[in-house]
């Protein structure tokens, strides 16, 4: 089956430390996005990228971190420096030819106390 | 930077009636497409607006990309139970050299069997 995987589904760290969620997609997509979600509000975009070895800020990135060694996997760090990291979190991919058409993993929550 | 408002933030119907929600903005779009999301899971995409004044179907879903490209509705006909979740507008346009989407917040769609 293609598609995107995130993991894991619930996430659950203290204060302070630095997490890694996972996404990785077989869809031979150029294009991996990661956005943020919270309770009543839409989806905002934190990086972007568009090739391996690239990415892009997108419009809330401070606090966080990505990666993009391999196309299918975009990896983002959530950092002791993000001072509201408690939230859902959804990566996406596309192809490039058709970049807005993006198709969206099932999300990880992120817990901090 | 770029806005969307999606209208209205929650509706309540019964089963069987049709739903209408739309979605405006002070920006122009090249794309307007629109999502659902069930809870704890990542969007889905429903429909895809390519352009201006495009009225497309897929099911009992329609949608249509304004003339003016700040705007666009989506229609429900006859819900079911299985149309409960929220609804997500999202407009593409090109920022900084890259293809990007803008959410608007969601309509939280809720059926009374």
């Amino acid at each position: 089956d293609g598609g995107i995987t995130q993991s894991p589904k619930y996430l659950f760290r203290k204060e302070g430390q630095n997490v890694t969620l996972s996404c990785e997609q077989n869809l031979n997509h150029d294009a991996m996005y990661w956005y943020r979600q919270d309770p009543g509000q839409g989806l905002r975009l934190i990086y972007y990228s568009q090739i391996v070895n690239d990415f892009q800020k997108g419009d809330i990135a401070e606090g966080y971190s990505v990666s993009r060694e391999k196309k299918e996997s975009f990896p983002l760090t959530v950092t002791s420096a993000q001072k509201n990291p408690t939230a859902f979190y959804l990566c996406a991919s596309s192809a490039l030819s058709a970049s807005y058409e993006q198709y969206f993993g099932p999300g990880t929550r992120l817990t901090v106390t | 930077g770029q806005q969307l408002n999606q209208s209205p933030q929650s509706m309540f119907i019964q089963e069987g009636e049709d739903v209408s929600m739309n979605c405006t903005s002070s920006s122009i779009f090249n794309t307007w497409l629109w999502y659902k999301q069930d809870p704890g899971e990542g969007p889905v995409l429903l429909i895809a607006l390519y352009k201006a004044g495009e009225l497309t179907s897929n099911g009992r879903l329609t949608a249509q990309f304004g003339i003016t490209r700040k705007d666009s509705f989506l229609n429900i006909s006859a819900s079911i139970p299985s149309d409960v979740g929220i609804y997500f507008c999202a407009g593409q346009s090109l920022i900084q050299g890259a293809q990007k989407l803008v959410f608007g917040q969601g309509t939280r769609l809720t059926i009374n069997p």
